[in-house]
Order: C-alpha cells, then structure tokens, then sequence
C-alpha cells in the first residue's frame, strides 16, 4: 500500500481550477511534512513546482499555489492552460531522514 | 546556473554491480544534500537516498538498504551511487538533484536495464 496517497488522475476544463491532493495513508499532512509538489512532462526530468507546502519554485507562474486542507497537502492550478497536463507528485518528509513520494495524479485538461 | 548531470547508467546482469556518477555546477555544492530518486518505465518516482553536504548523513529507501551506497567527493563536485546485487526491479531512470528539504533541482536522468 502506498504511504503517500494522491488521485490517480483528475480531469479539469482549460480556464478552469483544480486542487490535487496529498496525505499520509494514515494521519494528517502537517507544514512540518514540508510538503513539496512536482510537475512532470512525460519523457522529461521532474520540476519542482511548491516546497515547504506553499513556496512557489522560482519561474513557476503565480497560478500554481501550495497550501494545507483540512488534513492533506494541496496543490491548486487556476486557470488551467493546456500544457499543464502532464503528471504530479508530492513527497512528505517521514522524519527520519527519508521521503517518500505519492503515486502521482495524471492531470488531463479539455 | 545550477547544473546537475548524471552519467554511468546501462545494461547489467541480475546480480551485477554498476556505479552512477552526478557531477554538479553552477553552486557551493559542499553546502547542499544531495538526493538520488528512480522512476522505473511507466511508473511513478521512487525516492532512493541522499547525503548531506558534508557526507555526516546518508539514508535510503528500506528496498536498497545493504545494495545500494551513496557517497560523494566534495573536491569534484561530484556525488555517487554505488549499486550492487542489482534486481530486475531496480531497472530505472535515476534522477540526481541537489536538494534543499525536498525543493530538487534535477538532472535529466541516466538509464539502469537489469536484464539478463
């Protein structure tokens, strides 16, 4: 079983807003997490997009936004664009040296 | 301009050893951790370990404790992933990135094929 649980894929109508998710399998996502968000293009390196669960990456636009709900990690696009879909990940800190990604939610926009 | 780029990945027998090279610029790299993260074909990202600035602390995901070592040489910029007794399930692109907590600055990735 995954550790880390996001939405396998989530769908959203470009100009359009979406919140992905990220939480511990058990137990809530705290700031001390440092929850950190990652934007992947297929057949691409990783960008990391939000660390420490809402410091934007430098270039990242101001419509990706990072923040705590209720008791998961959040990563909201608003105003999606078309080539935002593409694939993303969160990783939670475990506390003992180590991390530890979450599946991945597949964003497709139309 | 942070750079980060790997090198040494290929084909290897089950139970072979391979070594990975990152080699980074661009930063003060004795200050930063450095992180090794595998995505296998088709699947999602894998943390795997990483290493202080100073190499006073290492960890590593519980699948490559006792196979995998990680290390680095500060005079060469450089940091290292030593992989033995490897498993097909380790067949993998391996990502480098320098780390501050979890923001990576990522490399493009080198390819690890276990197969016979």
């Amino acid at each position: 079983q995954t550790v880390v649980t996001q939405e396998p894929s989530f769908s959203v109508s470009p100009g359009g807003t979406v919140t992905l998710t990220c939480g511990w399998r058990s137990g809530s996502v705290s700031p001390r997490d440092h929850p950190t968000w990652y934007q992947q293009i297929p057949g691409q390196a990783p960008r990391t997009l939000i660390y420490d669960t809402d410091i934007r990456s430098s270039g990242v636009p101001d419509r990706f936004s990072g923040s705590i709900l209720g008791n998961k990690a959040a990563l909201t696009i608003t105003g999606a664009q078309a080539d935002d879909e593409c694939d993303y990940y969160c990783t939670l800190f475990m506390g003992d040296g180590t991390w530890v990604f979450g599946g991945g939610t597949k964003l497709t926009v139309l | 301009e942070v750079q980060v780029v790997e090198s040494g990945g290929g084909l290897v027998q089950p139970g072979g050893s391979l070594r990975l090279s990152c080699a980074a610029s661009g930063f003060a790299f004795s200050n930063y951790w450095m992180t090794w993260v595998r995505q296998a074909p088709g699947k999602g990202l894998e943390w795997v370990a990483n290493i202080r600035g100073d190499g006073g602390e290492r960890y590593y995901v519980d699948s490559v404790k006792g196979r995998f070592t990680i290390s680095r040489d500060n005079g060469k910029n450089s940091v290292f992933l030593y992989m033995n007794s490897l498993r097909a399930e380790d067949t993998a692109v391996y990502y480098c990135a320098r780390s501050e907590w979890a923001r990576c600055d990522w490399g493009q990735g080198t390819l690890v094929s276990v197969s016979s």
